[in-house]
C-alpha cells in the first residue's frame, strides 16, 4: 500500500551537469505526471504518461529536459546541462486514469543547481 | 490556452472565521475542477473535485466548493476555519475536450490561521 515515491529527496549539482530524477508510482496506476514547483510559481506541468506513452510533452521547458517511463511503472526525468534556473522541487503524481481520478503526489525532489 | 487564476496569494484568518478562496479558469469547454491542499511538511493531497452533477461539492474536513459555469469559477469555502487548516491550497483544472489530459494548477494560496 505504498504511495508515490521519489528519489533522491534532495539533489545538489553543479551547473552543466546532468541529473536524473526517479518516480515510483502507485502500483497499477496507468497515468503519471511530472510537475515543477518553484517559489511563488505554483505547479508547472511538465509531462504526463499514459502507460509508457507521453501524449503531451508541451510543458517541458527546453530540449534539455526529457522523460521516459518503462514497464508502465517507474519514470525518470532527466535534465541535461543543468542551469541555475532549473532549481526547484520536482513533483511526480500518479492516478488510475487521466481525467477525473485523484492524483496522488510524491514528496518531491528538491533540486539545487549551483 | 487554459489557465487558472488564484487571486489571493496569502490569507491570514483567526480561528472560527469564514474562508473563501477564489479560483477562476479560462476554458470554454467541459472541465474537471479540483482543489488540492499541502499541509506543512506533507504531500499535496486532494481536498475535493467536481466533474458533473451538483455544482456544490463537499470535500474533506468541512470544505466545499461551488462551480459557477457562467463565471468560470470554482471557489473554495469553509464556514469556520481551524488552526489545523493552515496550509497552501491549489486549484486545478483538467479539460479533456481540449485534446490534452494535462492538469493546469494555479499559483496557490497560503492560508495561515491564527489560534
Amino acid at each position: 500500500g505504498a504511495g508515490v515515491s521519489q528519489s533522491p529527496s534532495n539533489k545538489v549539482t553543479e551547473k552543466g551537469k546532468d541529473v536524473e530524477l526517479r518516480c515510483d508510482p502507485i502500483s497499477g496506476h496507468t497515468a503519471l505526471y511530472w510537475y515543477r514547483q518553484s517559489l511563488g510559481q505554483g505547479l508547472e506541468f511538465l509531462i504526463y504518461f499514459q502507460g509508457n506513452s507521453a501524449p503531451d510533452k508541451s510543458g517541458l521547458p527546453s530540449d534539455r529536459f526529457s522523460a521516459e517511463r518503462t514497464g508502465g511503472s517507474v519514470s525518470t526525468l532527466t535534465i541535461q546541462r543543468t542551469q541555475q534556473e532549473d532549481s526547484a522541487v520536482y513533483l511526480c503524481a500518479s492516478s488510475s486514469g487521466l481525467t477525473q481520478e485523484t492524483q496522488y503526489f510524491g514528496p518531491g525532489t528538491r533540486l539545487l543547481v549551483l | 490556452a487554459q489557465s487558472v487564476s488564484q487571486h489571493n496569494h496569502h490569507v491570514i484568518l483567526s480561528e472560527a472565521a469564514s474562508l473563501e478562496l477564489g479560483c477562476n479558469y479560462s476554458y470554454g469547454g467541459t472541465v474537471n475542477l479540483f482543489w488540492y491542499v499541502q499541509y506543512p511538511g506533507q504531500h499535496l493531497q486532494l481536498l475535493l473535485k467536481y466533474f458533473s452533477g451538483d455544482p456544490l461539492v463537499k470535500g474533506i474536513k468541512g470544505f466545499e466548493a461551488e462551480f459557477i459555469k457562467s463565471k468560470f469559477s470554482f471557489n473554495l469555502r469553509k464556514p469556520s476555519v481551524q488552526w489545523s487548516d493552515t496550509a497552501e491550497y491549489f486549484c486545478a483544472v483538467n479539460a479533456p475536450t481540449s485534446g490534452t489530459y494535462k492538469y493546469i494548477f494555479g499559483t496557490g494560496t497560503r492560508l495561515k490561521v491564527l489560534a
